[in-house]
């Protein structure tokens, strides 16, 4: 079975400046797949961002660009010139195996302060 | 318009009776999902289901049960066995792919009285 895991329940950053949220999972699967997704206060699910394994290239999407490394099984979340609407639970996923079981992290609160 | 439906939005239950939560997609999605969420824990799997009339259980699957007749909908029932239901919970579905997002409904919140 995978697990995931963020460290950092809580985090804080300055209107407009960079942060990086941490996510590491285990598993011994080879092909599959990691996400980001965030939780406003509304509670709706949020796709960020994703990677797929087997790319080497660290995905962008806008101003949110993950550090995969996958000898360290590590998925980092960084989001640059961060705003307001950035407030939010961040949460890491995995999909793996056969059984394509999506599994998440315990999430990371970031708050944006002005 | 496409997505996927979570009623009611808050529900409460007596102690001892069960209450089924349910969840509609019209995405065509063939995998669809159950998670509880409690403070501090993140999103927990309850059961997830690949296709019709075929379901797993996830890593909390005590306490709960599910169906999945019809390739749209994917109802979760909370049985008294369930000792702590008070919490939110997500449904969520995919379509066929290895690398295809989750879509997630509204959630509903249980409350029990």
């Amino acid at each position: 079975a995978q697990t995931v895991t963020q460290s950092q329940p809580e985090m804080s950053v300055q209107e407009a400046e960079t942060v990086t949220l941490s996510c590491t999972y285990d598993t011994s699967e080879s092909n599959y797949y990691l996400f980001w997704y965030k939780q406003p206060p509304s509670r709706q699910m949020i796709l960020v961002i994703r990677q797929e394994a087997y790319k080497q290239q660290n995905a962008t999407e806008n101003r949110f660009s993950v550090n995969f490394q996958k000898a360290a099984k590590s998925f980092s979340l960084k989001i640059s010139d961060s705003q307001l609407g950035d407030t939010a639970m961040y949460f890491c996923a995995f999909m793996g195996g056969s059984a394509r079981q999506l599994t998440f992290g315990s999430g990371t609160q970031l708050t944006v302060l002005p | 318009d496409g997505g996927i439906t979570q009623s009611p939005k808050y529900l409460f239950r007596k102690e001892g009776q069960n209450v089924t939560l349910s969840c509609e997609q019209n995405l065509n999605h063939d995998a669809m999902y159950w998670y509880r969420q409690d403070p501090g824990q993140g999103l927990r799997l309850i059961y997830y289901s690949q296709i019709v009339n075929d379901f797993q259980k996830g890593d909390i699957a005590e306490g709960y049960s599910v169906s999945r007749e019809k390739k749209e909908s994917f109802p979760l029932t909370v049985t008294s066995a369930q000792k702590n239901p008070t919490a939110f919970y997500l449904c969520a579905s995919r379509a066929r792919g290895a690398n295809t997002e989750a879509f997630f409904g509204q959630g509903t919140r249980l409350t029990v009285v």
